[in-house]
């Protein structure tokens, strides 16, 4: 199958730093990526569909300006998470969408926010 | 899939048995839906999928079931083994919707 990679796998942020973590498909193109949040022992939960060439699309109660989003090219999008709190602290996951809709994930980054 | 709760459900099996796990999910217009297993501390693996012109899909070892009319999705697992030890959750994209909507998952674990 294809495969997504992330990085970085785990960062510790003091708060109020900033945090840029990378999605990248490394084997196919993808002109649309999602990110996820997923809390210990929870769901994934959509954050925002990433779309190459354009502005990202927020799902409600996310912060678009606390969670920038950057899909420069098709083989990769960022998530910036700015002014970082304690709260901040999840695992985030991206995944990359294939013409047969079928989203393939990457392994996740651990963020803890101190 | 529904919305997501604190508390993770919990199924736990002999080695060797099946192991049935389901998933409800609340958008009707949803037309394919994923089965994904999650390792602790990794991303989602995906295992199976179907659309919703089906009502069964067979892999190795795997069976997913749609019944659409009650918007429930089962996932089947023959002969279970240690790795199938894992959380699974069910996924569903439709509606409009480009980004998947995870059901709550279910903590799989294989008694010796």
């Amino acid at each position: 199958g294809a495969v997504v990679s992330q990085h970085p796998s785990w960062v510790i942020c003091k708060s109020g730093t900033s945090v840029k973590i990378e999605c990248r498909s490394l084997d196919f193109q993808a002109t649309t990526m999602f990110w996820y949040r997923q809390f210990p022992k929870q769901s994934l939960m959509l954050m925002a569909t990433s779309n190459e060439g354009s502005k990202a699309t927020y799902e409600q109660g996310v912060e678009k300006d606390k969670f920038l989003i950057n899909h420069a090219s098709l083989t990769l999008s960022t998530l910036t998470v700015t002014s970082a709190h304690p709260e901040d602290s999840s695992f985030y996951i991206c995944s990359a969408a294939a013409p047969s809709d079928e989203q393939y994930f990457g392994p996740g980054t651990r963020l803890t926010v101190t | 899939g529904e919305s997501v709760g604190l508390h993770l459900p919990t199924l736990s099996v002999q080695e060797g048995d099946n192991s049935i796990i389901n998933c409800a999910y609340s958008n009707s217009a949803s037309d394919y839906f994923i089965w994904y297993k999650q390792e602790s501390g990794k991303g989602p693996q995906f295992i199976i999928d179907i659309r919703s012109n089906m009502d069964k899909r067979q892999g190795q070892r795997v069976t997913v079931l749609l019944n659409k009319t009650v918007k429930h999705l089962s996932l089947q697992i023959a002969a279970t083994q240690p790795g199938d030890s894992a959380v699974y959750f069910c996924a569903d994209l439709g509606g409009g919707a480009d980004g998947l909507t995870f059901g709550k998952g279910t903590h799989l674990i294989i008694q010796p």
